[in-house]
């Protein structure tokens, strides 16, 4: 089965510009994630989808970060304007389903550098 | 908040040498407790989970058990190997965080051959 597809793999961008990223789930997978992870630090959610509605976008900094799950499937995180600070891996994962006990699937993460 | 508390790397250990990862949740009822590696070049992958208290998880020849009492679930390994160099994580989902997975830092660990 096809695994959780994500692109670019690398961007490089100045600050202040703007960068999109996308996300295309295993198929049939109904909740998706995108994380932040920066060097040396775990993976931070910032938003969950259930289908293409919102279940957990507590820690995304709405004033710069958006997200959206069009038709339940595929997902694109938007970052305007960019900021140092947001140098990181964005990983998105997907799941079956929304619960405590269910594996996430992750892609292989867009590699973000701001200069 | 529900969180995670992993031992520090990097750990270095020679080939077939026994491994232990700390791990410590805290967390409001009964979560769920993952350990997910990450190899290099690679993205995060699920390795072993635990459900409920007392389960152990394994994969691999890894293990951990979901201790209530100490709120631990530390990573073993009998004999490693140097293709089990990798960055580990532990992980908890559990209601009370409205499911979401919550990591904790990260372990990377290196073999010498």
């Amino acid at each position: 089965e096809a695994g959780v597809a994500q692109s670019p793999r690398y961007k490089i961008i100045e600050k202040r510009q703007s960068v999109a990223f996308w996300c295309n789930p295993i198929s049939g997978h109904a909740t998706l994630y995108w994380y932040q992870q920066i060097l040396g630090q775990g993976p931070k959610l910032l938003i969950q989808f259930q289908n293409n509605g919102v279940v957990d976008d507590s820690q995304l900094p709405k004033d710069r970060f958006s997200a959206e799950r069009l038709k339940g499937v595929d997902s694109t995180l938007k970052i305007q304007p960019a900021k140092l600070e947001d140098s990181a891996v964005y990983l998105c994962a997907s799941s079956l389903y929304t619960g405590t006990g269910v594996e996430a699937f992750f892609g292989q993460g867009t590699r973000l550098t701001v200069v | 908040g529900d969180s995670v508390t992993q031992m520090e790397g990097p750990v270095t250990l020679s080939e077939e040498a026994f491994l232990t990862i700390n791990c410590t949740y805290t967390a409001t009822g009964y979560p769920s407790l993952f350990w997910y590696v990450q190899y290099p070049g690679e993205g995060l992958q699920l390795l072993l989970k635990a459900t409920k208290a007392d389960d152990k998880g394994s994969n691999k020849g890894f293990e951990a058990t979901y201790r209530k009492e100490t709120t631990s679930f530390h990573l073993e390994k009998g004999s490693v190997q140097v293709s089990d160099s990798a960055v580990y994580f532990c992980a908890l989902s559990s209601y009370s965080s409205a499911s979401k997975i919550i990591f904790g830092s990260g372990t990377r660990l290196s073999i010498r051959p």
